[in-house]
Formats: structure tokens, sequence, C-alpha cells
């Protein structure tokens, strides 16, 4: 059975970099009939799209992210990372780390992990 | 971008009922359109794929219709697990965005 876990630092400074990792177990990263992304979710409000990549790197984002949001896979350690530049309070949110098949849409999702924007 | 307008954004409803979220999308998306539960605390959850596919696992009271821009979720017979925020997605084109979510409160 597919299971993702979000990981990183739960404090970020405002101007720094958010930096996260899923770890992918029970199924291959590899495959490359499917998308690895990642959707945030600020405090009470609702859901934003940031961005995936599949197995060979090829990368779509949200437009209103795009100039901050570096989004990488490493397949030795099946692992897919999120870096955000320049984060404000705005940045705050529960982020989860997601998985979806090529034309299809998001099938699984981690349990998500906040990460506060503030000095 | 493709917008997507839910209604209502909050709705109360009893036990037993038969309830329909709507969504609508800026521009057409054929049938690419996909419903998620998500409830307090918790990651969404899968319900609908392709406007009217259930997924695997997902109880025969959701039901989902529509294709280009309008589209429904509908909830028979309504128990107590059921009431949670809904959201539609479209993943017909990127970026991939999602309606602002339909609350189901218990009545």
């Amino acid at each position: 059975q597919l299971q993702l876990q979000e990981s990183g630092p739960g404090l970020v400074q405002p101007s720094e970099t958010l930096s996260l990792t899923c770890t992918v177990s029970g199924g291959s990263i590899s495959r490359n009939d499917y998308c690895w992304g990642w959707i945030r979710q600020p405090p009470g409000k609702g859901l934003e799209w940031i961005g995936n990549i599949n197995y060979s790197g090829s990368t779509n984002y949200n437009p209103s992210l795009k100039s901050r949001v570096t989004i990488s896979v490493d397949t030795s350690k099946n692992q897919f990372s999120l870096k955000l530049s320049s984060v404000t309070a705005a940045d705050t949110a529960v982020y989860y780390c997601t998985r979806r098949r090529v034309n299809w849409p998001t099938d699984s999702w981690g349990q998500g992990t906040l990460v506060t924007v503030s000095s | 971008d493709i917008q997507m307008t839910q209604s209502p954004s909050s709705l109360s409803a009893s036990v037993g009922d038969r309830v329909t979220i709507t969504c609508r999308a800026s521009h057409g998306i054929n049938i690419y359109l996909a419903w998620f539960q998500q409830k307090p605390g918790k990651a969404p959850k899968s319900l609908i794929y392709a406007a009217s596919s259930l997924q695997s696992g997902v109880p025969s009271k959701f039901s989902g219709s529509g294709s280009g821009t309008d589209f429904t979720l509908t909830i028979s017979s309504l128990q107590p697990e059921d009431f949670a925020t809904y959201y539609c997605q479209q993943y017909q084109s990127y970026p991939l965005t999602f309606g602002q979510g339909t609350r189901l409160e218990i009545k």
C-alpha cells in the first residue's frame, strides 16, 4: 500500500527558503505513469495546487508561485522535495505531498505537515 | 487559469437527507473533474474522478454528474460521518485548480 510522508522544519523565518521532503513507501517513484506533487492549505482556507514532477524530472508549477518554487526528485531515495524561496506569513500552511497518475486527479495524499512562517 | 466555483459555500442538513453540491468551471473541462472529502485535521480523500466515476471503496451513496462547465456531487442518506468539507478539482489543464469548498454541517 502506497504511503507518502512529509518531513521538514515546522517553522521558517520570513525571507528564508521553505524545504520539505516527501518519502514514498510501498511503491516506486520511478514509474513513468505517475506525477508527484505538492498541495497546500492555509489554516482555515481552501486547497492550492503548487506543482508536480514526473520520474524524469519534468515539472509543472502554479504560475502564482512559479518564480519561487522548485520541485525535485531523488529516485535513489524514493523521495521528492519542495523548495519555496522568499517566504512570507502568507506561505503559512499545511503542505501535502501527493501522487497523481498522468492526466488523472490526485489519488494519494500524505498526512500533511504544518509550516509556519514567523520570526 | 480555469476558475472553479462551488455552491453553496456552506450547507446545513439532517441525518438521512439527500444533498447536492454544484461546481462550475470558468472554461469547459470535458469530464476532467474530481471531488474530494476533507474532515478536520485530515488530508483530503478522493471520492470521484472523471466527473462520475467512484474511487475504489467509496460507497455508492456518493454520485457525480456533469460535463463541460457544470458538475454536481450528490450525497444520499446522509450519515454523521458524511459531515465534512467537499472540494471539486479540475485536472483538464495546468495549473490544477480547486473550488473554494462546501462545508456540510449537521442541522
